[in-house]
């Protein structure tokens, strides 16, 4: 149980376009979800929470305007890079959770390559 | 601002033996701790938790250990084997029910 998935899991893009990255979890419901971004050799860090039915929440230093967040649903997160640019590129983790203070269970992730 | 750190960036082990990964963290409210495994090009894996009421938890050939004094969370894998080989992740779960995670270590096992 707890799965989550992600689609798709890579995508090549060019500058100056958007992208939008599916994250669905298939067996339970999930009022939150996380988006994280992880560079080569580097720790996931957490870009936004996003909160079925209202607006998400952006950490310290991620432009909400470039990373759109949308939850439109109990089982459906959505997050579109756009005007994606080159240091864009990097590995789109979503996360979700069957109850607080429970683990996080992860998609696979999406490889964001921006040319 | 708050940060969960490792100690190691890479350990390497011979398969069989036993290995320990640590991690400090710097939140003293945190009262939830997750270990997770990465392996290349996939998202994390939960492998185990604890809660900060526990010192101790065990799991099949894994451990983890919590220091409340020191701030200092330990993954312990017996009898390594080459599935293993990983980047080990703990994570911290603040009061506002983010998960922050530490810098990770990567796992290499040899036979």
């Amino acid at each position: 149980g707890a799965v989550v998935s992600q689609h798709p899991s890579w995508v090549i893009c060019k500058s100056g376009t958007s992208v939008k990255i599916e994250c669905r979890s298939l067996d339970f419901q999930a009022t939150t979800m996380f988006w994280y971004r992880q560079f080569p050799k580097q720790s996931l860090m957490l870009m936004a929470t996003s909160n079925e039915g209202s607006k998400a929440t952006y950490e310290q230093g991620v432009e909400k305007d470039k990373f759109l967040i949308n939850h439109a649903s109990l089982t459906l997160s959505t997050l579109t890079v756009t005007s994606a640019h080159p240091e864009d590129s990097s590995f789109y983790i979503c996360s979700a959770r069957t109850f607080s203070n429970s683990p996080l269970h992860f998609g696979n992730g999406t490889r964001l390559t921006v040319t | 601002g708050e940060s969960v750190g490792l100690h190691l960036p890479t350990l390497s082990v011979q398969e069989g033996d036993n290995s320990i990964i640590n991690c400090a963290y710097s939140n003293s409210a945190s009262d939830y701790f997750i270990w997770y495994k990465q392996e290349s090009g996939k998202g994390p894996q939960f492998i185990i938790d604890i809660r900060s009421n526990m010192d101790k938890r065990q799991g099949q050939r894994v451990t983890v250990l919590l220091n409340k004094t020191v701030k200092h969370l330990s993954l312990q894998i017996a009898a390594t084997q080459p599935g293993d080989s990983a980047v080990y992740f703990c994570a911290e779960n603040l009061r506002t029910d983010k998960l922050i995670f530490g810098t990770g270590t990567r796992l290499q096992v040899f036979p």
